[in-house]
């Protein structure tokens, strides 16, 4: 069965430094979505992205932060300048794109970021 | 926006028993419904989501309830096993527009063999 995949698995970093999270979406979605989960809390929504642009953004999403889809399969999540507040499990979704109704995202398996 | 509360934060049962988790969302617009599991260490898996256009959705010890007029869904779990223990998430989504999920603050079950 096709999964999200993203890499790396665990990024440590130096705050102030720059970090670049990447994504695999199942190859037939046109959906994707960036989620983060700060350790024992819940999943908090930070973009979605269709056909080449964001589609939708939550507020923790500020100018630090910008997605891409450098070419047919990746998919990434920048963070310009790191914060201690950035630590937190990142992971990643897809979803099929269907007319008016929404549909299951599959998240990746999480890339852990620790900012020191 | 959206808000999604979900009770309780923690629920332990006797293997076999029955688990209710129940969850309240804000957004009258919101359509969609999805649970998911976390294990430890691991990423949220889809168990079952349901739509705002059916009350009742069962895939084999699993059930979703939603009631649009109160504004609430359930998870249950029949026959629960050991392997069931993990942390289990609502969300809501508006769907059309707006797809990103809100979340609830999780629950963690724990199954006694």
């Amino acid at each position: 069965e096709p999964e999200v995949t993203q890499t790396p698995s665990h990024q440590v970093t130096q705050m102030g430094q720059e970090v670049i999270l990447r994504c695999v979406p199942i190859s037939n979605h046109l959906y994707f979505y960036w989620y983060r989960q700060i350790l024992g809390q819940k999943v908090e929504f930070l973009v979605s992205f269709y056909n080449n642009e964001i589609s939708e953004k939550s507020e923790i999403f500020d100018d630090q932060f910008s997605v891409e889809r450098p070419d047919g399969s990746n998919f990434t999540l920048k963070i310009r300048s790191t914060k201690l507040e950035d630590s937190a499990m990142y992971f990643c979704a897809s979803s099929e794109v269907r007319l008016v109704v929404a549909y299951e995202q599959y998240f990746g398996p999480g890339t852990r970021l620790t900012v020191t | 926006g959206e808000n999604v509360e979900q009770h309780p934060s923690t629920l332990s049962v006797q293997e076999g028993d029955s688990a209710v988790i129940k969850c309240t969302y804000s957004d009258s617009a919101s359509n969609y419904f999805p649970w998911y599991k976390q294990e430890l260490g691991k990423r949220p898996q889809l168990i079952i989501d349901i739509r705002s256009n059916v009350g009742e959705k069962k895939d084999q010890r699993i059930a979703v309830t939603l009631n649009k007029t109160a504004k609430h869904f359930s998870l249950h779990i029949t026959e629960t096993q050991p392997e069931d223990s993990a942390v289990y998430f609502c969300a809501a989504s508006s769907g059309t527009g707006r797809r990103a999920l809100t979340f609830g603050s999780g629950t963690r079950l724990q199954v006694q063999p």
